[in-house]
């Protein structure tokens, strides 16, 4: 089993839906969790960052951490044509593992207008 | 703003061509890692650097060197290509202690 799970989509909406975006992990020492956004034929970016459990909010995106189940979710809300990307998430072990980042397949997302 | 540069976008090399890919980041980051990506694989750590001259394994570090002799600098070996190291490779940077990496726009290898 993979450490971290992404269901890889393709994801294909209309704009002004909202998306839910999720990962499973495996591993319960997993302490931090992230977000990441690639445009075509660029290098990932970071969209959301969180350490607990419980939800985080940014403008139109929520990240959720569910630790009990293992379960990490990104939310947007009226999804735009610009958020057309692949979304990667990621954990971070943290402690003598701080840094070295786990990531999923990631899922490819459209958003047609 | 952070700046990561990988010298080559796009590289076609032949079976058992030595390969350099290079990185550059311009914020004095002491962390740096590279990754490749692959459909349905997601990206896997092949190696990191916590600073000048130090480096670790990542997941799949086999048939890839690096070296970091410089701070802002960090470079990947393949000292003999083969067909299945065809893959995009993303160089990240990060400062020591922060979570977020910044990557780079990717070196796309293509090994015949």
């Amino acid at each position: 089993q993979k450490e971290v799970e992404q269901d890889p989509g393709p994801l294909s909406v209309p704009e002004g839906a909202i998306v839910s975006l999720n990962c499973t992990y495996s591993n319960s020492a997993f302490q931090y969790f992230m977000w990441y956004r690639q445009y075509s034929r660029k290098g990932p970016e970071l969209l959301m960052y969180t350490y607990s459990s419980g939800n985080k909010e940014d403008g139109r995106f929520t990240a959720q951490v569910d630790k009990s189940s293992k379960y990490i979710s990104l939310f947007i809300r009226d999804s735009q044509p610009s958020d057309s990307a692949t979304y990667l998430c990621a954990r971070d072990a943290g402690g003598t593992s701080y840094g070295k980042l786990t990531f999923g397949q990631g899922t490819i997302l459209t958003v047609h207008p | 703003d952070v700046k990561v540069t990988q010298s080559s976008r796009y590289l076609v090399k032949r079976t058992g061509e030595k390969v350099f890919l290079e990185c550059v980041q311009d914020m004095d980051h002491e962390n740096m890692f590279w990754y490749r990506q692959d459909p349905g694989l997601g990206l896997r750590l092949i190696y990191f650097s916590y600073d000048v001259k130090m480096k670790e394994k990542g997941d799949i570090p086999e048939g890839y060197s690096v070296s970091r002799e410089k701070k802002e600098r960090f470079s990947l070996i393949l000292e003999s290509a083969s067909t299945n190291q065809t893959s995009m490779y993303l160089c990240a940077s990060r400062r020591h202690g922060t979570g977020e990496l910044f990557f780079g726009e990717g070196s796309r290898l293509t090994v015949l």
